[in-house]
């Protein structure tokens, strides 16, 4: 089986503008997890989504938002980008949710100038 | 809210040498599962080991175990025979066993194992 995967692998943006992160999620695996990592906050949740569905959103302002298709696919968004805003962001999948172990993807390196 | 910490920020030792990694964490929670993660340069995370907090015998991964003390709240992975490939981030997590799938980290230990 394919692992996770995300794309692109590497982003670079100016501030104030927008940018569109993609997750596949291994096949059959419905629940798809989102991650900051950064030196100085470390690995930072930001929202899960099952089923179409959000279930969770970590603490972060509403710049940051995301979505899940039909085929399990995800997408997040960052609009009005701010230098903060550059980070390695990690995707996760598992089966279902509730399921104990999830699956990383190797992550997009957003750089924000 | 759970919180995990990593008192250890890096740690280095020979190969073949058995190195501990200390984690400790607080949740309000009864049930709930502990992992640990490797992060090896420029790769991908993956799952090293993992702990149901209802379980009281120590997970063990081959050269990969665990000492998980719930009332101390503590959660120590040993790794024996370290081998170069070790060399890695490791991070401490923490999750509910209900509801998302929001796994809590501690900062990591920067492990290196030398030749």
């Amino acid at each position: 089986k394919a692992g996770v995967t995300q794309t692109p692998r590497y982003l670079i943006k100016t501030r104030g503008q927008q940018v569109t992160l993609s997750c596949s999620p291994i096949s059959g695996h419905r629940s798809v997890s989102w991650y900051q990592q950064t030196p100085g906050q470390g690995l930072q949740f930001l929202f899960e989504y099952f089923s179409e569905t959000q279930r969770n959103k970590g603490n972060f302002p509403g710049r940051f938002s995301g979505r899940q298709f039909s085929n399990s696919r995800s997408e997040m968004n960052v609009s009005t980008l701010e230098l903060g805003d550059s980070a390695l962001y990690l995707c996760a999948s598992s089966l279902v949710t509730g399921s104990y172990e999830q699956f990383f993807g190797p992550g997009t390196r957003l750089t924000v100038l | 809210a759970q919180t995990v910490t990593q008192s250890q920020p890096e740690m280095s030792v020979q190969e073949a040498e058995t190195v501990t990694l200390s984690c400790t964490y607080d949740t309000s929670e009864n049930n709930y599962y502990l992992f640990w993660y490797k992060q090896p340069p420029s790769r991908q995370m993956i799952l090293v080991i993992r702990q149901e907090a209802y379980k009281q015998q120590n997970a063990t991964e081959n050269r990969f175990s665990v000492n998980f003390q719930k009332a101390a709240k503590s959660f120590s992975l040993k790794i024996s025979d370290s081998q170069l490939g070790d060399t890695a981030m490791y991070f401490c997590a923490i999750r509910d066993i209900q509801g998302a799938q929001k796994l809590v980290f501690g900062q990591g230990t920067r492990l290196t194992i030398n030749p």
